[in-house]
């Protein structure tokens, strides 16, 4: 089955303590992106991969790092967590010239 | 700037009512503009899209949305709403860089 997946799905997290948060796609896109969603802000893009090795800003980068070393996988790092990091997290991907398909979500909690 | 405004933030409405939820956009160039739904627990999931062409596109679901371009406007309808529809619905734009509008929260009622 063609999907995004992403892991874990629920994370509860300490101020400062690095996580990294998963997520793989089955369907050889080359364009992958990371948002949050934030009650009354929408979805707000961190960061987004054009290819292996290719990665750049979205509009809220500040605080989270990337890596495209493969294309299936782009994880999301925090390297030192804060509690305004509290959200839910969406990875997507998709082929040239189409939309983009969304994972389940991952629920952060910083305290 | 890219910038995407949804101007109705919740709406309720009664199953088979007609539904018209507001989406402009400011984008200097060529537009790719869509709309997804998120029902409740669960990712967004693509209603429609505009890349070029009829500026009347059609959905899934019974949705669809109109591209004015002289109005930057990007608006989604369905000529009779069902329970099942309430969601929230985002609109967006982009193409590498994307940018979304804070959603509308629709709750139907039975």
């Amino acid at each position: 089955e063609a999907q995004v997946t992403q892991n874990p799905r629920y994370l509860i997290t300490v101020t400062g303590k690095k996580l990294t948060v998963t997520c793989s796609q089955n369907m050889n896109h080359e364009y992958m992106s990371w948002y949050r969603q934030d009650p009354g802000l929408g979805l707000r893009q961190i960061y987004y991969s054009m290819n292996v090795e290719v990665t750049d800003k979205g509009d809220v980068p500040e605080g989270y790092k990337v890596s495209r070393k493969e294309k299936r996988n782009f994880p999301l790092i925090l390297e030192s967590p804060s509690p305004n990091q509290t959200s839910l997290y969406f990875c997507a991907s998709r082929p040239p010239g189409e939309t983009q398909y969304f994972g389940p979500g991952t629920r952060l909690l910083v305290l | 700037a890219q910038s995407v405004s949804q101007h109705n933030h919740h709406v309720i409405l009664s199953e088979a009512a007609s539904l018209e939820l507001g989406c402009n956009y400011s984008y200097g160039g060529t537009v790719n503009l869509f709309w997804y739904v998120q029902y409740p627990g669960q990712h967004l999931q693509l209603l429609l899209k505009y890349f070029s062409g009829d500026p009347l596109v059609k959905g899934i679901k019974g949705f669809e949305a109109e591209f004015i371009k002289s109005k930057f406007s990007f608006n989604l309808r369905k000529p009779s709403v069902q329970w099942s529809d309430t969601a929230e619905y985002f609109c967006g734009l982009g193409t590498y860089k994307y940018i979304f509008g804070t959603g509308t929260r629709l709750k139907v009622l039975a």
